[in-house]
């Protein structure tokens, strides 16, 4: 019965792959993010996205792109890894209005080589 | 652009002792506030939210108030215990988005 739940736990890749992380949850939830968690702990947004919109954070390189099936899946979609795209990236959930709590998944840990 | 700002990077007390961590935010005071807990290795989990309109929230051994003067939020955990030991986000709703402050790593000593 897990909420939010992210696959792979652990992604180690060489440099200038393409990869993805699956995302999925199970709570009903018409908005999911994908947040970015550097080496400093910094957590930073990088999309939120529901059935009707997709806000994209302006930094984030478009190399990166989130896909959704259906609503309770949000993958993450990154084309040629960098040294720097290394972090752990988390999925969330929540409901859109207003400003809800959101629910996090365990994580995925990318280490690009 | 809006920043937040965690007191402090850590912060070590002793068991049974309050602790006080500080989230600042500059420009324009936001709708709402909340404040999660994260674990090493785990997602963040939600506690507490505050409006703007209400000074504190209490739940449990939490207590967390809204300054929208001083642009700041105050989270408390009383009787502190070594299981509290973890990092503490506070975050704003900033254009339909969370931002995040970098987080204050809490460790209660026996």
């Amino acid at each position: 019965d897990t909420a939010v739940s992210q696959t792979p736990k652990y992604l180690v890749t060489q440099m200038g792959n393409d990869k993805s992380i699956k995302c999925e949850q199970n709570l009903g939830h018409d908005t999911m993010y994908w947040y970015k968690q550097d080496s400093k702990k910094f957590l930073k947004i990088m999309f939120s996205y529901n059935n009707k919109e997709l806000i994209i954070n302006e930094t984030v390189p478009n190399r990166f792109s989130p896909k959704s099936p259906d609503k309770a899946h949000l993958n993450l979609h990154i084309n040629s890894l960098e040294l720097g795209d290394s972090a752990v990236y988390f999925c969330a959930s929540s409901h859109r209005d207003p400003y809800n709590e959101q629910f996090f998944g365990p994580g995925t840990r990318l280490t690009v080589l | 652009s809006q920043k937040i700002e965690q007191n402090s990077e850590a912060l070590n007390i002793q068991e049974g002792k309050t602790a006080t961590l500080t989230c600042n935010y500059t420009n324009y005071s936001p709708a709402y506030l909340q404040w999660y807990r994260q674990d090493p290795g785990r997602g963040p989990v939600f506690l507490l939210l505050i409006r703007e309109n209400e000074k504190e929230k209490r739940k449990e051994r939490l207590k967390v108030t809204f300054d929208t003067t001083l642009k700041q939020s105050l989270f408390h955990i009383t009787a502190s215990q070594p299981a509290d030991s973890a990092t503490y986000l506070c975050a704003l709703v900033l254009n339909n988005d969370m931002r995040f402050g970098a987080g204050t790593r809490l460790t209660v000593k026996p």
